[in-house]
């Protein structure tokens, strides 16, 4: 139990173009999703927390007009990458909460962004 | 800002050897977490002790808590090659549900 999906697993796009990234919680209800970015041989960096109806919580730094995050039902999550540049390019890891289980996060597979 | 300073950054072993990885923090915790990360993959959750506890064990891992020191470590004990992978200490914050992960160590098991 507990599965965490994403999609696109790996993407590659033109400069200047959008990508939107799914996260599904696959057999359990999350209460909040996070968005997270890491950079090769780097830590994972949160960008932003969201809520299923309410609008997503940036850290200091994200920008949340260049990176839309809709949560539209308790499964799912996307992130929306606008307007995507070289320096964006890197690894978009979800994971997902649920109260039935304390305090731990189910991560999803991440998803290679390349930007060109 | 990294909450969790892992140590060493690095680690290459023998297959049969254990494995022991540090982890500092910064401000009070709630609770503090292990996962593993394989090259290029999502994130596995290994175990979690909470702030209140000292020392936990699930299979071959062992964790300790030090909450004086501000430090945790991980122990896996009769490493095998499986095992390679990047290993990250994670802290919560009170009633905050954000993890702050550590920069993460690299742990190579050679055959």
């Amino acid at each position: 139990g507990a599965v965490v999906s994403q999609h696109p697993s790996w993407v590659i796009c033109k400069s200047g173009t959008s990508v939107k990234i799914e996260c599904r919680s696959l057999d359990f209800q999350a209460t909040t999703m996070f968005w997270y970015r890491q950079f090769p041989k780097q830590s994972l960096m949160l960008m932003a927390t969201s809520n299923e109806g309410s609008k997503a919580t940036y850290e200091q730094g994200v920008e949340k007009d260049k990176f839309l995050i809709n949560h539209a039902s308790l499964t799912l999550s996307t992130l929306t990458v606008t307007s995507a540049h070289p320096e964006d390019s890197s690894f978009y890891i979800c994971s997902a909460e649920t109260s039935l289980v304390y305090n731990e996060q189910f991560f999803g597979p991440g998803t290679r962004l390349t930007v060109l | 800002s990294q909450q969790g300073e892992e140590d060493p950054q690095a680690l290459s072993i023998q297959e049969g050897e254990n494995a022991t990885m540090n982890c500092s923090y910064k401000t009070s915790i709630n609770n503090l977490q292990w996962y593993r990360q394989n090259s290029g993959r999502g994130l596995v959750h290994l175990i979690l002790i909470r702030s209140n506890e000292r020392e936990k064990h699930s299979g071959r891992l062992r964790v300790t808590l030090d909450t004086s020191k501000k430090s945790s470590s991980l122990l896996i004990t009769a490493s095998r090659a499986a095992d390679t992978a990047s290993y990250f200490c994670a802290t919560k914050n009170g009633a905050n549900s954000k993890l702050t992960f550590g920069k993460g160590i690299t742990l190579s098991v050679r055959p």
